[in-house]
């Protein structure tokens, strides 16, 4: 059972425009969300973050909104450069576990 | 100065060997954690050591055996490798256990088992 979804396995978007990547979960208990980056032949890389008490982070391009009722969040870029090509991981996890749940990833396509 | 470091970064072997795959951070920081990447994508977490002592045993199998020499070193050895022991494994490393920053992930090792 996959607690965290990413349903979309690739995006691609002009350069220029905003990327939105979506990430849905399962588990009410979730209350730490985070965004991976990861380029072919290297490991993730943190991103961005947002706790359950936030409903938007924003950090430069990024954005990160939650929408606790849904079970939703998703990951804005804006503008999307060419170098934001990348496979995005979203994270999960609860208050008081240790782990982190990932989603399969969405590999997002920036075009020149 | 690579702050998570995984050796080797491929490694190619015959079914029923064992092997090892090495981990180490710079960051100091005081949890270290094995994932696995399997072939759908997936990235699970098989163990999590914090200060040297297990605190995350994920169900794997016991050919799967952590250990972690000091702080700053977590080790992965496989025994009696079999073909679906075949991912991209990643070692990771974070300030706190469970922390709210994240993980310091390294490269991955990509092991296939033939």
């Amino acid at each position: 059972d996959q607690q965290v979804k990413q349903n979309s396995p690739s995006l691609s978007v002009q350069e220029g425009r905003i990327s939105i990547l979506n990430c849905d979960y399962t588990n009410s208990m979730f209350d730490y969300f985070l965004w991976y980056k990861k380029y072919p032949a290297e490991g993730p890389t943190f991103l961005i973050s947002i706790s359950s008490i936030k409903d938007k982070n924003e950090d430069g391009r990024f954005t990160v909104f939650l929408n606790k009722s849904a079970k939703h969040l998703s990951l804005h870029i804006v503008p999307s450069q060419p170098g934001d090509s990348a496979v995005y991981f979203c994270a999960a996890k609860s208050t008081g576990t240790y782990k982190y749940i990932f989603g399969t990833g969405t590999r997002l396509k920036v075009l020149a | 100065d690579t702050a998570v470091s995984q050796t080797p970064k491929y490694l190619v072997t015959q079914m029923g060997n064992d092997k090892s795959i090495k981990c180490e951070q710079n960051l100091g920081h005081d949890t270290m954690y094995w994932y696995k990447q399997d072939s759908k994508k997936f990235l699970k977490i098989m163990f999590s050591y914090n200060n040297k002592e297990l605190i995350i045993n994920e169900t794997v199998p016991n050919r799967f055996s952590p250990k972690s020499p000091d702080k700053a070193h977590l080790n992965l050895h496989i025994n009696s490798l079999e073909l679906g022991d075949s991912a991209v494994y990643f070692c990771a490393s974070s300030q706190m256990t469970g922390s709210d920053y994240g993980y310091t992930f390294g490269s991955g090792t990509r092991l296939t088992v033939v």
